[in-house]
């Protein structure tokens, strides 16, 4: 089974300041992990990806996330936020549904970002 | 290259009515997928198909089907709309099982 927990269902920033989304997940296996933005009345974009190379990976628009399997983690990040950014954030994991060979997504809850000016 | 289409793109059904919602994907993806949208609650997979002429059930199947008949499109069919269907449905699809799923812009649809 697989499980994807978004610690903060709203985060609030201004402009030109640090951002931080945070997520845990718990898989049974070695996981693809994704973040998707989605901005208001719009489908859902794919932000970046995990998928067992590098630990640190980079994303458009500026966005990054770490993999760290020790905490089961993969917070994502961007220096300094811009207007632009204000959307819902989706932390997802990929991994086997059970009893198939089947890759499933599984969704966290969401993460409103909203950017003062 | 249109990448996911859904249509139509916004509904409102009296319960018990029908309707059908369909998605087209023209990046020969085999794995295409049905999500719903509620607020708080992510995304929850209702069908998904990998691969032409097969379907098969996600986390929360009952009250709709699917059909996979052409390898582009995969439609949703709700037989008897209920008030718990008011959602925002998402198609999705994928060039491999564990990759990226690509969305379509989404369907509104209010069941009154």
């Amino acid at each position: 089974a697989q499980s994807v927990t978004q610690l903060d269902s709203h985060v609030s920033v201004s402009e030109g300041t640090p951002v931080l989304l945070r997520c845990n997940y718990s898989s049974s296996y070695s996981p693809s992990l994704f973040w998707y933005v989605q901005h208001p009345n719009k489908g859902l974009q794919l932000l970046l990806k995990y998928t067992s190379a590098a630990t640190l990976v980079k994303g458009i628009n500026g966005f990054e996330a770490e993999f760290k399997k020790s905490e089961t983690s993969f917070h994502l990040t961007k220096p300094s936020a811009h207007m632009s950014d204000a959307a819902e954030y989706f932390c997802v994991v990929s991994g086997l549904a059970g009893g198939t060979s089947y890759g499933k997504l599984t969704f966290g809850q969401g993460t409103i970002l909203t950017v003062h000016p | 290259n249109a990448g996911v289409t859904q249509t139509p793109k916004f509904r409102v059904l009296k319960t018990g009515q029908s309707m059908t919602l369909l998605c087209a994907q023209d990046m020969n993806h085999e794995y295409m997928y049905w999500y719903r949208q509620d607020p708080g609650m992510g995304l929850r997979l209702i069908h998904y198909s990998v691969g032409e002429g097969t379907t098969a059930k996600g986390e929360v199947p009952d009250g709709y089907n699917v059909s996979r008949l052409k390898k582009q499109n995969f439609l949703l069919g709700l037989e008897s709309a209920a008030p718990s269907q008011t959602s925002v449905y998402f198609c999705a699809s994928s060039k491999t099982s564990f990759g990226e799923q690509f969305f379509g812009p989404g369907t509104r649809l209010t069941v009154l």
